[in-house]
């Protein structure tokens, strides 16, 4: 069992939906989580970022950590055509030495 | 305001070669990392390097070396260019957890046909 599980999609929805993206992990220790967002033929760029349980909202995007399931979530309100990416998990397990752990990313795609 | 450079976008080499891909970073961070990133398997590490001179193995090593002699600079060496390491390489760097920031923190990735 891998570490980190994300759905790899695609995930497929209408212009105005609402978005849940989600991954589950099996480290208790893990305590940072970042979501990352990846358009094509681009790096990943850093989307959202949480420690510990809680939840973190910042415009359309909402990042949510239940660490007791080990299950994270990153909803998109409002979808539009430009969120069309690849979505990454991340989450790190301790301070100093940061060394991520990703998923394999969520293909999300929104059409008009 | 670029953060993280690499040195090529896209590259053709032949098998057999020897490849340098050089990444450089001005957030002045002291984690440095590459990694490979192909459909279906998402990002997979080969090399970090946490200082100056300093390298540990990721998770998929085998026919990589790496370079850091300059904190800004950090190069991933591939020794003889086989076609299996055709690829999306990514450099990262990145800040102790605690000192996250909304700073873009992975280079535009260098696309690496090995024919």
């Amino acid at each position: 069992q891998k570490e980190v599980e994300q759905d790899p999609g695609p995930l497929s929805v209408p212009e105005g939906a609402i978005v849940s993206l989600n991954c589950t992990y099996s480290n208790s220790a893990f305590q940072y989580f970042m979501w990352y967002r990846q358009y094509s033929r681009k790096g990943p760029e850093l989307l959202m970022y949480t420690y510990s349980s809680g939840n973190k909202e910042d415009g359309r995007f909402t990042a949510q950590v239940d660490k007791s399931s080990k299950y994270i979530s990153l909803f998109i309100r409002d979808s539009q055509p430009s969120d069309s990416a690849t979505y990454l998990c991340a989450m790190s397990r301790r301070r100093g030495s940061y060394i991520p752990t990703f998923g394999r990313g969520t293909s999300l795609i929104v059409h008009p | 305001d670029v953060k993280v450079t690499q040195s090529s976008r896209y590259l053709v080499k032949r098998t057999g070669e020897k490849v340098f891909l050089e990444c450089v970073q001005d957030m002045d961070h002291e984690n440095m990392f590459w990694y490979r990133q192909d459909p279906g398997l998402g990002l997979r590490l080969i090399y970090f390097s946490y200082d100056v001179k300093m390298k540990e193995k990721g998770d998929i090593p085998e026919g990589y070396s790496v370079s850091r002699e300059k904190k800004e600079r950090f190069s991933l060496i591939l020794e003889s260019a086989s076609t299996n390491q055709t690829s999306m390489y990514l450099c990262a760097s990145l800040p102790p957890p605690d000192r996250v920031t909304d700073t873009q923190y992975f280079g535009p990735g260098t696309r690496l046909t090995v024919l």
